[in-house]
């Protein structure tokens, strides 16, 4: 089945850095999806993009998808303690097809 | 905030036991998803339903069995439970299958 690749595993950063985290796959996507799990709660959505090449911002996030549509980036500018968690990609190639995740990047903070 | 309620929070249980997990949902959202958690897999999807009494299989499904007899309720059952269904199991749902879903906390499922 259709698998993501989401790098890197996890990170270790100092509060106030940025963050860069991406997602690659071996098929195309009409949909990239970034969600965010907080410990002991279920994953939200931070952000959708639907078009090749779309750039969307969401506060101190970005997103991007990919021209070639098999990729998507994730951004996060000036990290605070409250950007912990595990941030997820997804892909969605169209209504009759089912969500894909990706493993997950793993994001700690030291203050 | 999409109003999704999973119950017991927290099971611990022996193998071959019935297991049953509950979803519910406040809206009317025509489509509910459950799925599973582990480490290195990230979530990984069992069942869906796209209303009542419809369902169909994800990429995990064996060994696992739904049902949704009420729009806002949607059940996964594990009928025999192995070691290796030991794993926290997220309730979803959507209003269109646009991949835009509303999850809630989980269950954390140990079998012993």
């Amino acid at each position: 089945g259709q698998q993501l690749n989401q790098s890197p595993q996890s990170m270790f950063i100092q509060e106030g850095e940025d963050v860069s985290m991406n997602c690659t796959s071996s098929s195309i996507f009409n949909t990239w999806l970034w969600y965010k799990q907080e410990p002991g709660e279920g994953p939200v959505l931070l952000i959708a993009l639907y078009k090749a090449g779309e750039l969307t911002s969401n506060g101190r996030l970005t997103a991007q998808f990919g021209i070639t549509r098999k990729d998507s980036f994730l951004n996060i500018s000036a990290s605070i303690p409250s950007d912990v968690g595990i941030y997820f990609c997804a892909g969605h190639s169209g209504p009759a097809q089912k969500l894909v995740f990706g493993q997950g990047t793993r994001l700690t903070i030291n203050p | 905030d999409a109003g999704i309620t999973q119950s017991p929070r927290h099971k611990v249980t022996e193998t071959g036991t019935p297991v049953t997990l509950r979803c519910h949902q406040t809206e009317n959202h025509r489509y509910m998803y459950w799925y599973r958690q582990d480490p290195g897999h990230g979530l990984r999807l069992i069942h869906y339903s796209y209303g009542v009494k419809d369902t169909d299989k994800g990429e995990v499904s064996d060994g696992y069995s739904v049902s949704r007899s009420k729009t806002e309720d949607f059940l996964l059952t594990l009928e025999s439970a192995t070691s290796s269904q030991t794993s926290v199991y997220f309730c979803a749902n959507s209003g269109d299958r646009d991949g835009k879903l509303f999850f809630g906390s989980g269950t954390q499922l140990s079998v012993l």
